[in-house]
Parts: C-alpha cells; sequence; structure tokens
C-alpha cells in the first residue's frame, strides 16, 4: 500500500486535457512544497517532469504542469499527445518518518 | 553530462545479501545526495534510502532499516547499496538516482536487477 494515493488509470483523447491527482496528508503533501512528478514509459527509466510542487526542469514541455491543493497535488497534461501515454508518479517528503515516499502510480493512456 | 552506471544483474537465493555499485560521474559527487528506489516486476515505484556521499545524514524507509546499508567509496565516485536477507519478493530493478532539488530526483541510473529465486 503506496503512502500517496492515485488513481490507477487515466484517459484522454488527443489534444485534451487530462489531469492526475496525488493524495496524501498534512505530513507529506499537504505540509511541505517537496512533490514531484515523474513519467515512466514502459522498459524505461523514470524521467523527472515536475519538482517542488509546480517547478518544470528544462526541456520538460510546458503541457506538463502541477499545482498542489491542501493535501492534494495534482497534475495536469494539456494537448494530449500519443507519446505522453505512460505511466506517472508523484511522490513527497514525508516527515513522519523524514523519508521520501510515492504515489501507486497511474496509467494515462491516449485513446 | 551526468551519468550513474549501475553494476550488473544480479540472481540470489533467499536469505543472501546483494551489493549494487553505481558509479557516478559528470558532477560534484559529494555536493549532492543519492536516492535508491526500487520497482518490483509490473509494480510501482518505492523508495529506500537516501544518503550525502562524503556526509552522514543517510536515512533508510522504515521497512528497510537493519536490512539496508549504503556505502561509498569517494575516491571513485561510487555509492553502494547493501540489501540482506533477501527473500522472493525483494526480486525488483533498483536504481540509484542523484538528488535534484529538495527531496526530487533529477537523473537516474540505468536500474540493477535483482532475482531472488531458490
Amino acid at each position: 500500500q503506496s503512502a500517496l494515493t492515485q488513481p490507477p488509470s487515466a484517459s484522454g483523447s488527443p489534444g485534451q486535457s487530462v489531469t492526475i491527482s496525488c493524495s496524501g496528508s498534512s505530513s507529506d503533501v499537504g505540509g511541505y512544497n517537496f512533490v514531484s512528478w515523474y513519467q515512466q514509459h514502459p522498459g524505461k527509466v523514470p524521467k523527472r517532469l515536475i519538482y517542488e510542487v509546480n517547478k518544470r526542469p528544462s526541456g520538460v514541455p510546458d503541457r506538463f504542469s502541477a499545482s498542489k491543493s491542501g493535501n492534494t497535488a495534482s497534475l495536469t497534461v494539456s494537448g494530449l499527445q500519443a507519446e505522453d501515454e505512460a505511466d506517472y508518479y508523484c511522490s513527497s517528503y514525508a516527515a513522519t518518518n523524514n523519508d521520501v515516499v510515492f504515489g501507486g502510480g497511474t496509467k494515462l493512456t491516449v485513446l | 553530462q551526468v551519468q550513474l552506471v549501475q553494476s550488473g544483474a544480479e540472481v540470489k537465493r533467499p536469505g543472501a545479501s546483494v551489493t549494487i555499485s553505481c558509479k557516478a560521474s559528470g558532477y560534484t559527487f559529494t555536493g549532492h545526495h543519492v536516492h535508491w528506489v526500487r520497482q518490483a516486476p509490473g509494480q510501482g515505484l518505492e523508495w529506500m534510502a537516501i544518503s550525502k556521499p562524503g556526509g552522514s545524514d543517510t536515512v533508510y524507509a522504515r521497512r528497510f532499516q537493519g536490512r539496508v546499508f549504503l556505502t561509498e567509496d569517494t575516491s571513485t565516485n561510487t555509492v553502494y547499496m547493501e540489501l540482506n536477507s533477501l527473500r522472493s519478493d525483494d526480486t525488483a530493478m533498483y536504481y540509484c538516482a542523484k538528488a535534484g532539488g529538495w527531496y526530487s530526483i533529477d537523473f537516474w541510473g540505468q536500474g540493477t536487477l535483482v532475482t531472488v529465486s531458490s
């Protein structure tokens, strides 16, 4: 059982927007601005999309955006493209054990 | 460019130990923490531990405490992860990864597959 809760799946058609949620608690997502999002294609190494809630590393398309409200963080993928079909994971600093926790992952399907 | 090169795949018996190496290059080795994350077949990412090469602040995930140990060799820019008392459910891809920003990962090693089987 993952510490952060993500929906197991999400989907959208090309060009549409989809939002993936990541629910935690006041000890992790809600209490600190240390949420990251990663994209992982099958058989590949994860790639960072977002760090510190909403900061996008250079090279990551601005179609990827993120935010946080209370204990829930969200990743929005706009203008869906076929290449966006992948697994997406959120992570956060967790003060309870002074460690890092991941969400269970969301499989994004582009219809 | 930043690179993290891990040691090759391992096959171990239950109860054995495994040590994975992670050789870093392209950045100041002692300037950034290194995370360890694993992924069981078909499953999600699981955070295991973090250490700062040259420092003393090592943190292990509670479920691995007492079974995982991180060491390093700053002369070769290499971090090692030892996992003891292996069980079949330790079968997974193990990644080392460079920290970038607060509690975030910006570069990943290629992964080391550990298979635990009798």
